[in-house]
């Protein structure tokens, strides 16, 4: 089936310590997405790739970076993790970047900094 | 900007009951509207969507949602759940124009019990 899969599920780093987390997808979407979402709270959204024209979000810090060096591939840097950077990590994909596609998810990395 | 607000944080019933989660936004434009649902630990999955047309949306797993303009909801209902029902439930919106950023409601928990 396609889909999009993200490894590792659970990630464990400590304060100040780089941490990369990664997505791939099967769909052969042009798009891809990274979104943070803190506990009990919604996603929010990073930044996007649209192709290889990044695009982030205003009020993303620069401790995160993303990198995508093909098409079926998007990695998550964070630089310097803080604790309030703890959270669960989501990729999605879509298609196009229409506001009317369908992003799909993949099952999230949950981020713990110790 | 866009806007979404769950009313309710938290919704208990009962099995094989029905359920309304209640979703409203605030937008400047028009929108395209989407549920997504989250089970523990897991990715956002896609219930239904809103982009055009008939204002009832039927979604998977039983689930409809009734797009209301001149109020600016998008309650989503299923007539009878069932414990695999139980799970996090978001309301999204995206704007016609731009890009495709989700902007997410805080979630309701949907809890169903025996």
């Amino acid at each position: 089936d396609a889909m999009v899969i993200q490894n590792p599920r659970y990630q464990v780093t400590q304060f100040g310590k780089p941490v990369t987390l990664s997505c791939s997808q099967t769909l052969n979407h042009n798009v891809m997405y990274w979104y943070q979402q803190k506990s009990s709270q919604a996603p929010k959204l990073l930044f996007h790739y649209y192709d290889k024209d990044f695009n982030n979000e205003a009020d993303t810090p620069d401790n995160f970076q993303s990198r995508r060096p093909n098409t079926s591939f998007c990695f998550l840097d964070i630089r310097s993790p803080g604790l309030g950077d703890a959270a669960m990590y989501l990729c999605a994909t879509s298609r196009g970047q229409g506001t009317s596609e369908t992003q799909y998810f993949g099952p999230g990395t949950r981020l713990l900094v110790l | 900007a866009q806007s979404v607000t769950q009313l309710d944080s938290q919704v208990p019933v009962f099995e094989e009951a029905p359920v309304e989660l209640r979703c409203n936004y605030s937008s400047s434009v028009s929108v395209y509207l989407f549920w997504y649902v989250q089970y523990p630990n897991q990715g956002l999955q896609l219930l239904l969507k809103y982009l055009s047309g008939s204002t009832l949306v039927k979604g998977i797993n039983g689930f409809e949602a009734e797009f209301n303009k001149s109020q600016t909801s998008f309650h989503l209902r299923k007539p009878s759940v069932h414990i695999s029902d139980t799970a996090e439930y978001f309301c999204a919106v995206t704007g016609t124009g731009g890009y495709n950023k989700l902007i997410f409601g805080a979630g309701t928990r949907l809890a169903v019990h025996p």
